[in-house]
């Protein structure tokens, strides 16, 4: 059974400051896909990226980095330079090969106050 | 380039009634997945269509039903309502070939009195 963990419930930052957010996950497959959605007040899912278990290169995109490591069975993401516009709940998913079901984590709140 | 879009946006239904929501996946998709978020919790994943046939099921009751169309936008029924069963329901498409990326939608916020 796969499972995805956020440790963190809710994360509060001074804007500017760097924010890295956990995520650890189980499964047992080899071939596995994660991804990272964020979820403004509004509601809606946003897509933010998805990582391959064959490709542990980290990637940057503007002032987000992920980090992924298969030994620790980890995927953490960092904000650097965080604004208020970053403020939401981030979600940590797993979908193991021939199984189409995103697997969540439960999110971690993040604040960031001006 | 449209993207996923739900209907209604809220609802408020009577415990034991039944109830419709929409969802028409973005453009150039045509699988459609439904979950379901109950407040303070991550999404759950109650099924996934595709070529209008339900493809993988999540663990959910009978009483959640669904329908793909030709044109892959798709319905989620909810009979016999529970209060338990209020929480945004969200849809999210993605391509049949790599249905492992899927886009949301805004959700349906649906309420049960």
């Amino acid at each position: 059974a796969q499972k995805v963990t956020q440790a963190q419930t809710e994360i509060s930052v001074v804007e500017k400051e760097d924010v890295t957010l956990d995520c650890v996950y189980e499964t047992r497959d080899t071939t596995y896909y994660l991804f990272w959605y964020k979820q403004p007040p509004s509601g809606e899912l946003v897509f933010l990226i998805r990582r391959n278990s064959f490709d542990e290169q980290n990637e940057i995109s503007g002032r987000y980095s992920w980090n992924f490591q298969k030994s620790t069975s980890s995927f953490n993401f960092t904000i650097t330079a965080s604004q208020v516009v970053d403020s939401a709940v981030y979600f940590c998913a797993l979908s193991e090969a021939g199984d189409y079901k995103l697997s969540f984590g439960a999110g971690t709140t993040v604040t960031v106050r001006a | 380039d449209a993207g996923v879009t739900q209907s209604p946006t809220h609802l408020i239904k009577t415990r034991g009634q039944q109830v419709t929501l929409r969802c028409s996946p973005k453009s150039g998709h045509d699988t459609v997945s439904w979950y379901q978020q109950a407040l303070g919790q991550g999404p759950q994943f109650i099924f996934q269509y595709y070529e209008e046939e339900e493809r993988q099921r999540g663990n959910f009751p009978d009483r959640f039903s669904g329908h793909q169309f030709p044109n892959y936008s798709s319905e989620l029924n909810v009979n016999a309502l529970l209060l338990g069963d209020s929480a945004l329901y969200l849809c999210a498409s993605s391509w049949g070939h790599d249905s492992y990326e899927q886009y949301f939608g805004p959700g349906t916020r649906l309420t049960v009195t």
